[in-house]
């Protein structure tokens, strides 16, 4: 049973313009959530996070956004770069030693 | 700093053949995980370890094992390797559990089980 979801398998962007990556979760115990990026051969790397207490959480180009009513969280990347493409996983954990990772979104940013 | 390092990157595997998985962290972080990433999946956690000698069970720990003798060190056990465990495994580490801090991965483990 998937805990996390990212419905959107991949997505296209134009260099300059603004990416939304969506994650949705069902667990409402999990009060931490993180963001990672995947290049083709390389393990995933932090990219950002934010914990239950917070909505939004910004870091450069880099923000998430959570909805703890809706259990959504998004990523907002702008403006977007070519660099920028790569697979981005969702996570969450609740307190414990467990992160619960979505299927990931393949972004796409076109120059 | 090398951060997690993983070895074999690549491996094929027949039916029945057993192999480790090596993973080794030079940040002396007390947290450790294996993950494994099959096709169009998220990660899932296989077994994880918070200190030397400790380890526990995650979402998919069964045709596993690993072993958690030092800080450095957490090897991942394949007994009776079957076409199922054909996947990326992954190694992280983290310096503090999971609801707080971030994992640091390895570069991963292509393994195929023909």
């Amino acid at each position: 049973d998937q805990q996390v979801k990212q419905n959107s398998p991949s997505l296209s962007v134009q260099e300059g313009r603004i990416s939304i990556l969506n994650c949705d979760y069902t667990n409402s115990m999990f009060d931490y959530f993180l963001w990672y990026k995947k290049y083709p051969a390389e393990g995933p790397t932090f990219l950002i996070s934010i914990s239950s207490i917070k909505d939004k959480n910004e870091d450069g180009r880099f923000t998430v956004f959570l909805n703890k009513s809706a259990k959504h969280l998004s990523l907002h990347i702008v403006p977007s770069q070519p660099g920028d493409s790569a697979v981005y996983f969702c996570a969450a954990s609740s307190s414990g030693n467990q992160f619960y990772f979505g299927t990931g979104t393949s972004l796409t940013v076109i120059p | 700093n090398a951060g997690v390092t993983q070895t074999p990157k690549f491996r094929i595997l027949k039916i029945g053949q057993s192999m480790t998985l090596q993973c080794t962290q030079d940040m002396n972080h007390n947290y450790m995980y294996w993950y494994r990433q099959d096709p169009g999946m998220g990660l899932k956690l296989i077994y994880y370890s918070v200190g030397a000698g400790i380890t526990d069970k995650g979402e998919v720990p069964n045709g596993y094992n690993v072993s958690r003798s030092t800080t450095e060190d957490f090897p991942l056990r394949l007994e009776l390797a079957a076409p199922s465990q054909t996947s990326v495994y992954f190694c992280a580490s983290s310096y503090t559990p999971a609801a707080t801090g971030e994992l640091f991965f390895g570069e991963g483990s292509r393994l195929t089980v023909l």
